[in-house]
C-alpha cells in the first residue's frame, strides 16, 4: 500500500485564491518532507524540504510567501499555494525520507493543480 | 551544475528485449542510488536502490550495475514489457541530506 499519501489529486481554483495541499506520511515518521514541482515531461524541481516543527527551507527562486510550507507533525506537512494565478498551474508531489534503514525516499501520488 | 547526469532521454525497446538507462555522478559523497518508475499523472514509485558497496544488485526483472570508479550506475529491465513503458529516474543523495535526480528517460515498450 502506499506509504506517502498525498490529497488532492486534482484541483481547479479560480485566480487569486488559495489551495491547501496535504502529504501525510502513514509508515513511518519524517522528520523531513520535501515537495516538488514537476512540468510536462521534465524532471523533479524541488521546492522545499519540510521540516517538523521549524520553517520549511527554500530553494532559490521559490517564493517563499506565494508557497507556504506547514509541518506541524511528524505525519503531516500541507503546501499552500497562495494567490494561485495560472502560471501557478503544475503538477505538485510530496516525499517522505525514511528516517531508518537505508533511508529510502517515498514518494505521494501528486496533486494537479489547475488555475483559471 | 546538474548533480545526476542521465542518458538517454527516450528509448524505444522491442518486447522481450533489454532496456537499459544510464546514469552518471561527480559527488563521492553519495552513498543510496535508486531508481524511480513514473507512470503519467502519478508520483515517481521506488523500483530498486543500490549503495556502493556492492556492483550489482536485482530484483526480478530489473537489475542495478554500479561502477563505484566511473561513478555511474545504470538500470537494466530484462524481458521489457510493455507495461513498462514510462519514465525512470535515477537519483543519488548521501545520508541524511537531499536527493539529486536525473533528468528523466521516457521508455516506450513496444509490442
Amino acid at each position: 500500500g502506499a506509504v506517502v499519501s498525498q490529497h488532492p489529486s486534482r484541483v481547479i481554483c479560480k485566480s487569486g485564491t488559495s489551495v491547501k495541499i496535504e502529504c501525510r506520511s502513514l509508515d513511518f515518521q519524517a522528520t523531513t518532507m520535501f515537495w516538488y514541482r514537476q512540468f510536462p515531461k521534465q524532471s523533479l524541481m524541488l521546492m522545499a524540504t519540510s521540516n517538523e516543527g521549524s520553517k520549511a527551507t527554500y530553494e532559490q527562486g521559490v517564493e517563499k510567501d506565494k508557497f507556504l510550507i506547514n509541518h506541524a507533525s511528524l505525519t503531516l506537512s500541507t503546501l499552500t499555494v497562495t494567490s494561485a494565478h495560472p502560471e501557478d498551474s503544475s503538477f505538485y508531489i510530496c516525499s517522505a525520507r525514511r528516517p531508518s534503514g537505508d533511508g529510502e525516499l517515498f514518494f505521494g501520488e501528486g496533486s494537479r493543480l489547475t488555475v483559471l | 551544475q546538474q548533480q545526476v547526469k542521465q542518458s538517454p532521454q527516450s528509448l524505444i525497446v522491442q518486447k522481450g528485449g533489454i532496456s537499459i538507462i544510464n546514469c552518471a555522478y561527480e559527488n563521492t559523497a553519495f552513498d543510496y542510488f535508486p531508481w524511480y518508475q513514473q507512470f503519467p499523472g502519478k508520483g515517481p514509485a521506488l523500483l530498486i536502490a543500490i549503495r556502493p558497496d556492492v556492483s550489482e544488485k536485482k530484483e526480478g526483472r530489473f537489475t542495478i550495475s554500479f561502477n563505484k570508479s566511473a561513478k555511474q550506475f545504470s538500470l537494466h529491465i530484462m524481458d521489457s514489457q510493455p507495461g513498462d513503458s514510462a519514465t525512470y529516474f535515477c537519483a543519488a543523495s548521501s545520508t541524511g541530506n537531499q536527493f539529486y535526480f536525473g533528468t528523466g528517460t521516457s521508455l516506450t515498450v513496444i509490442p
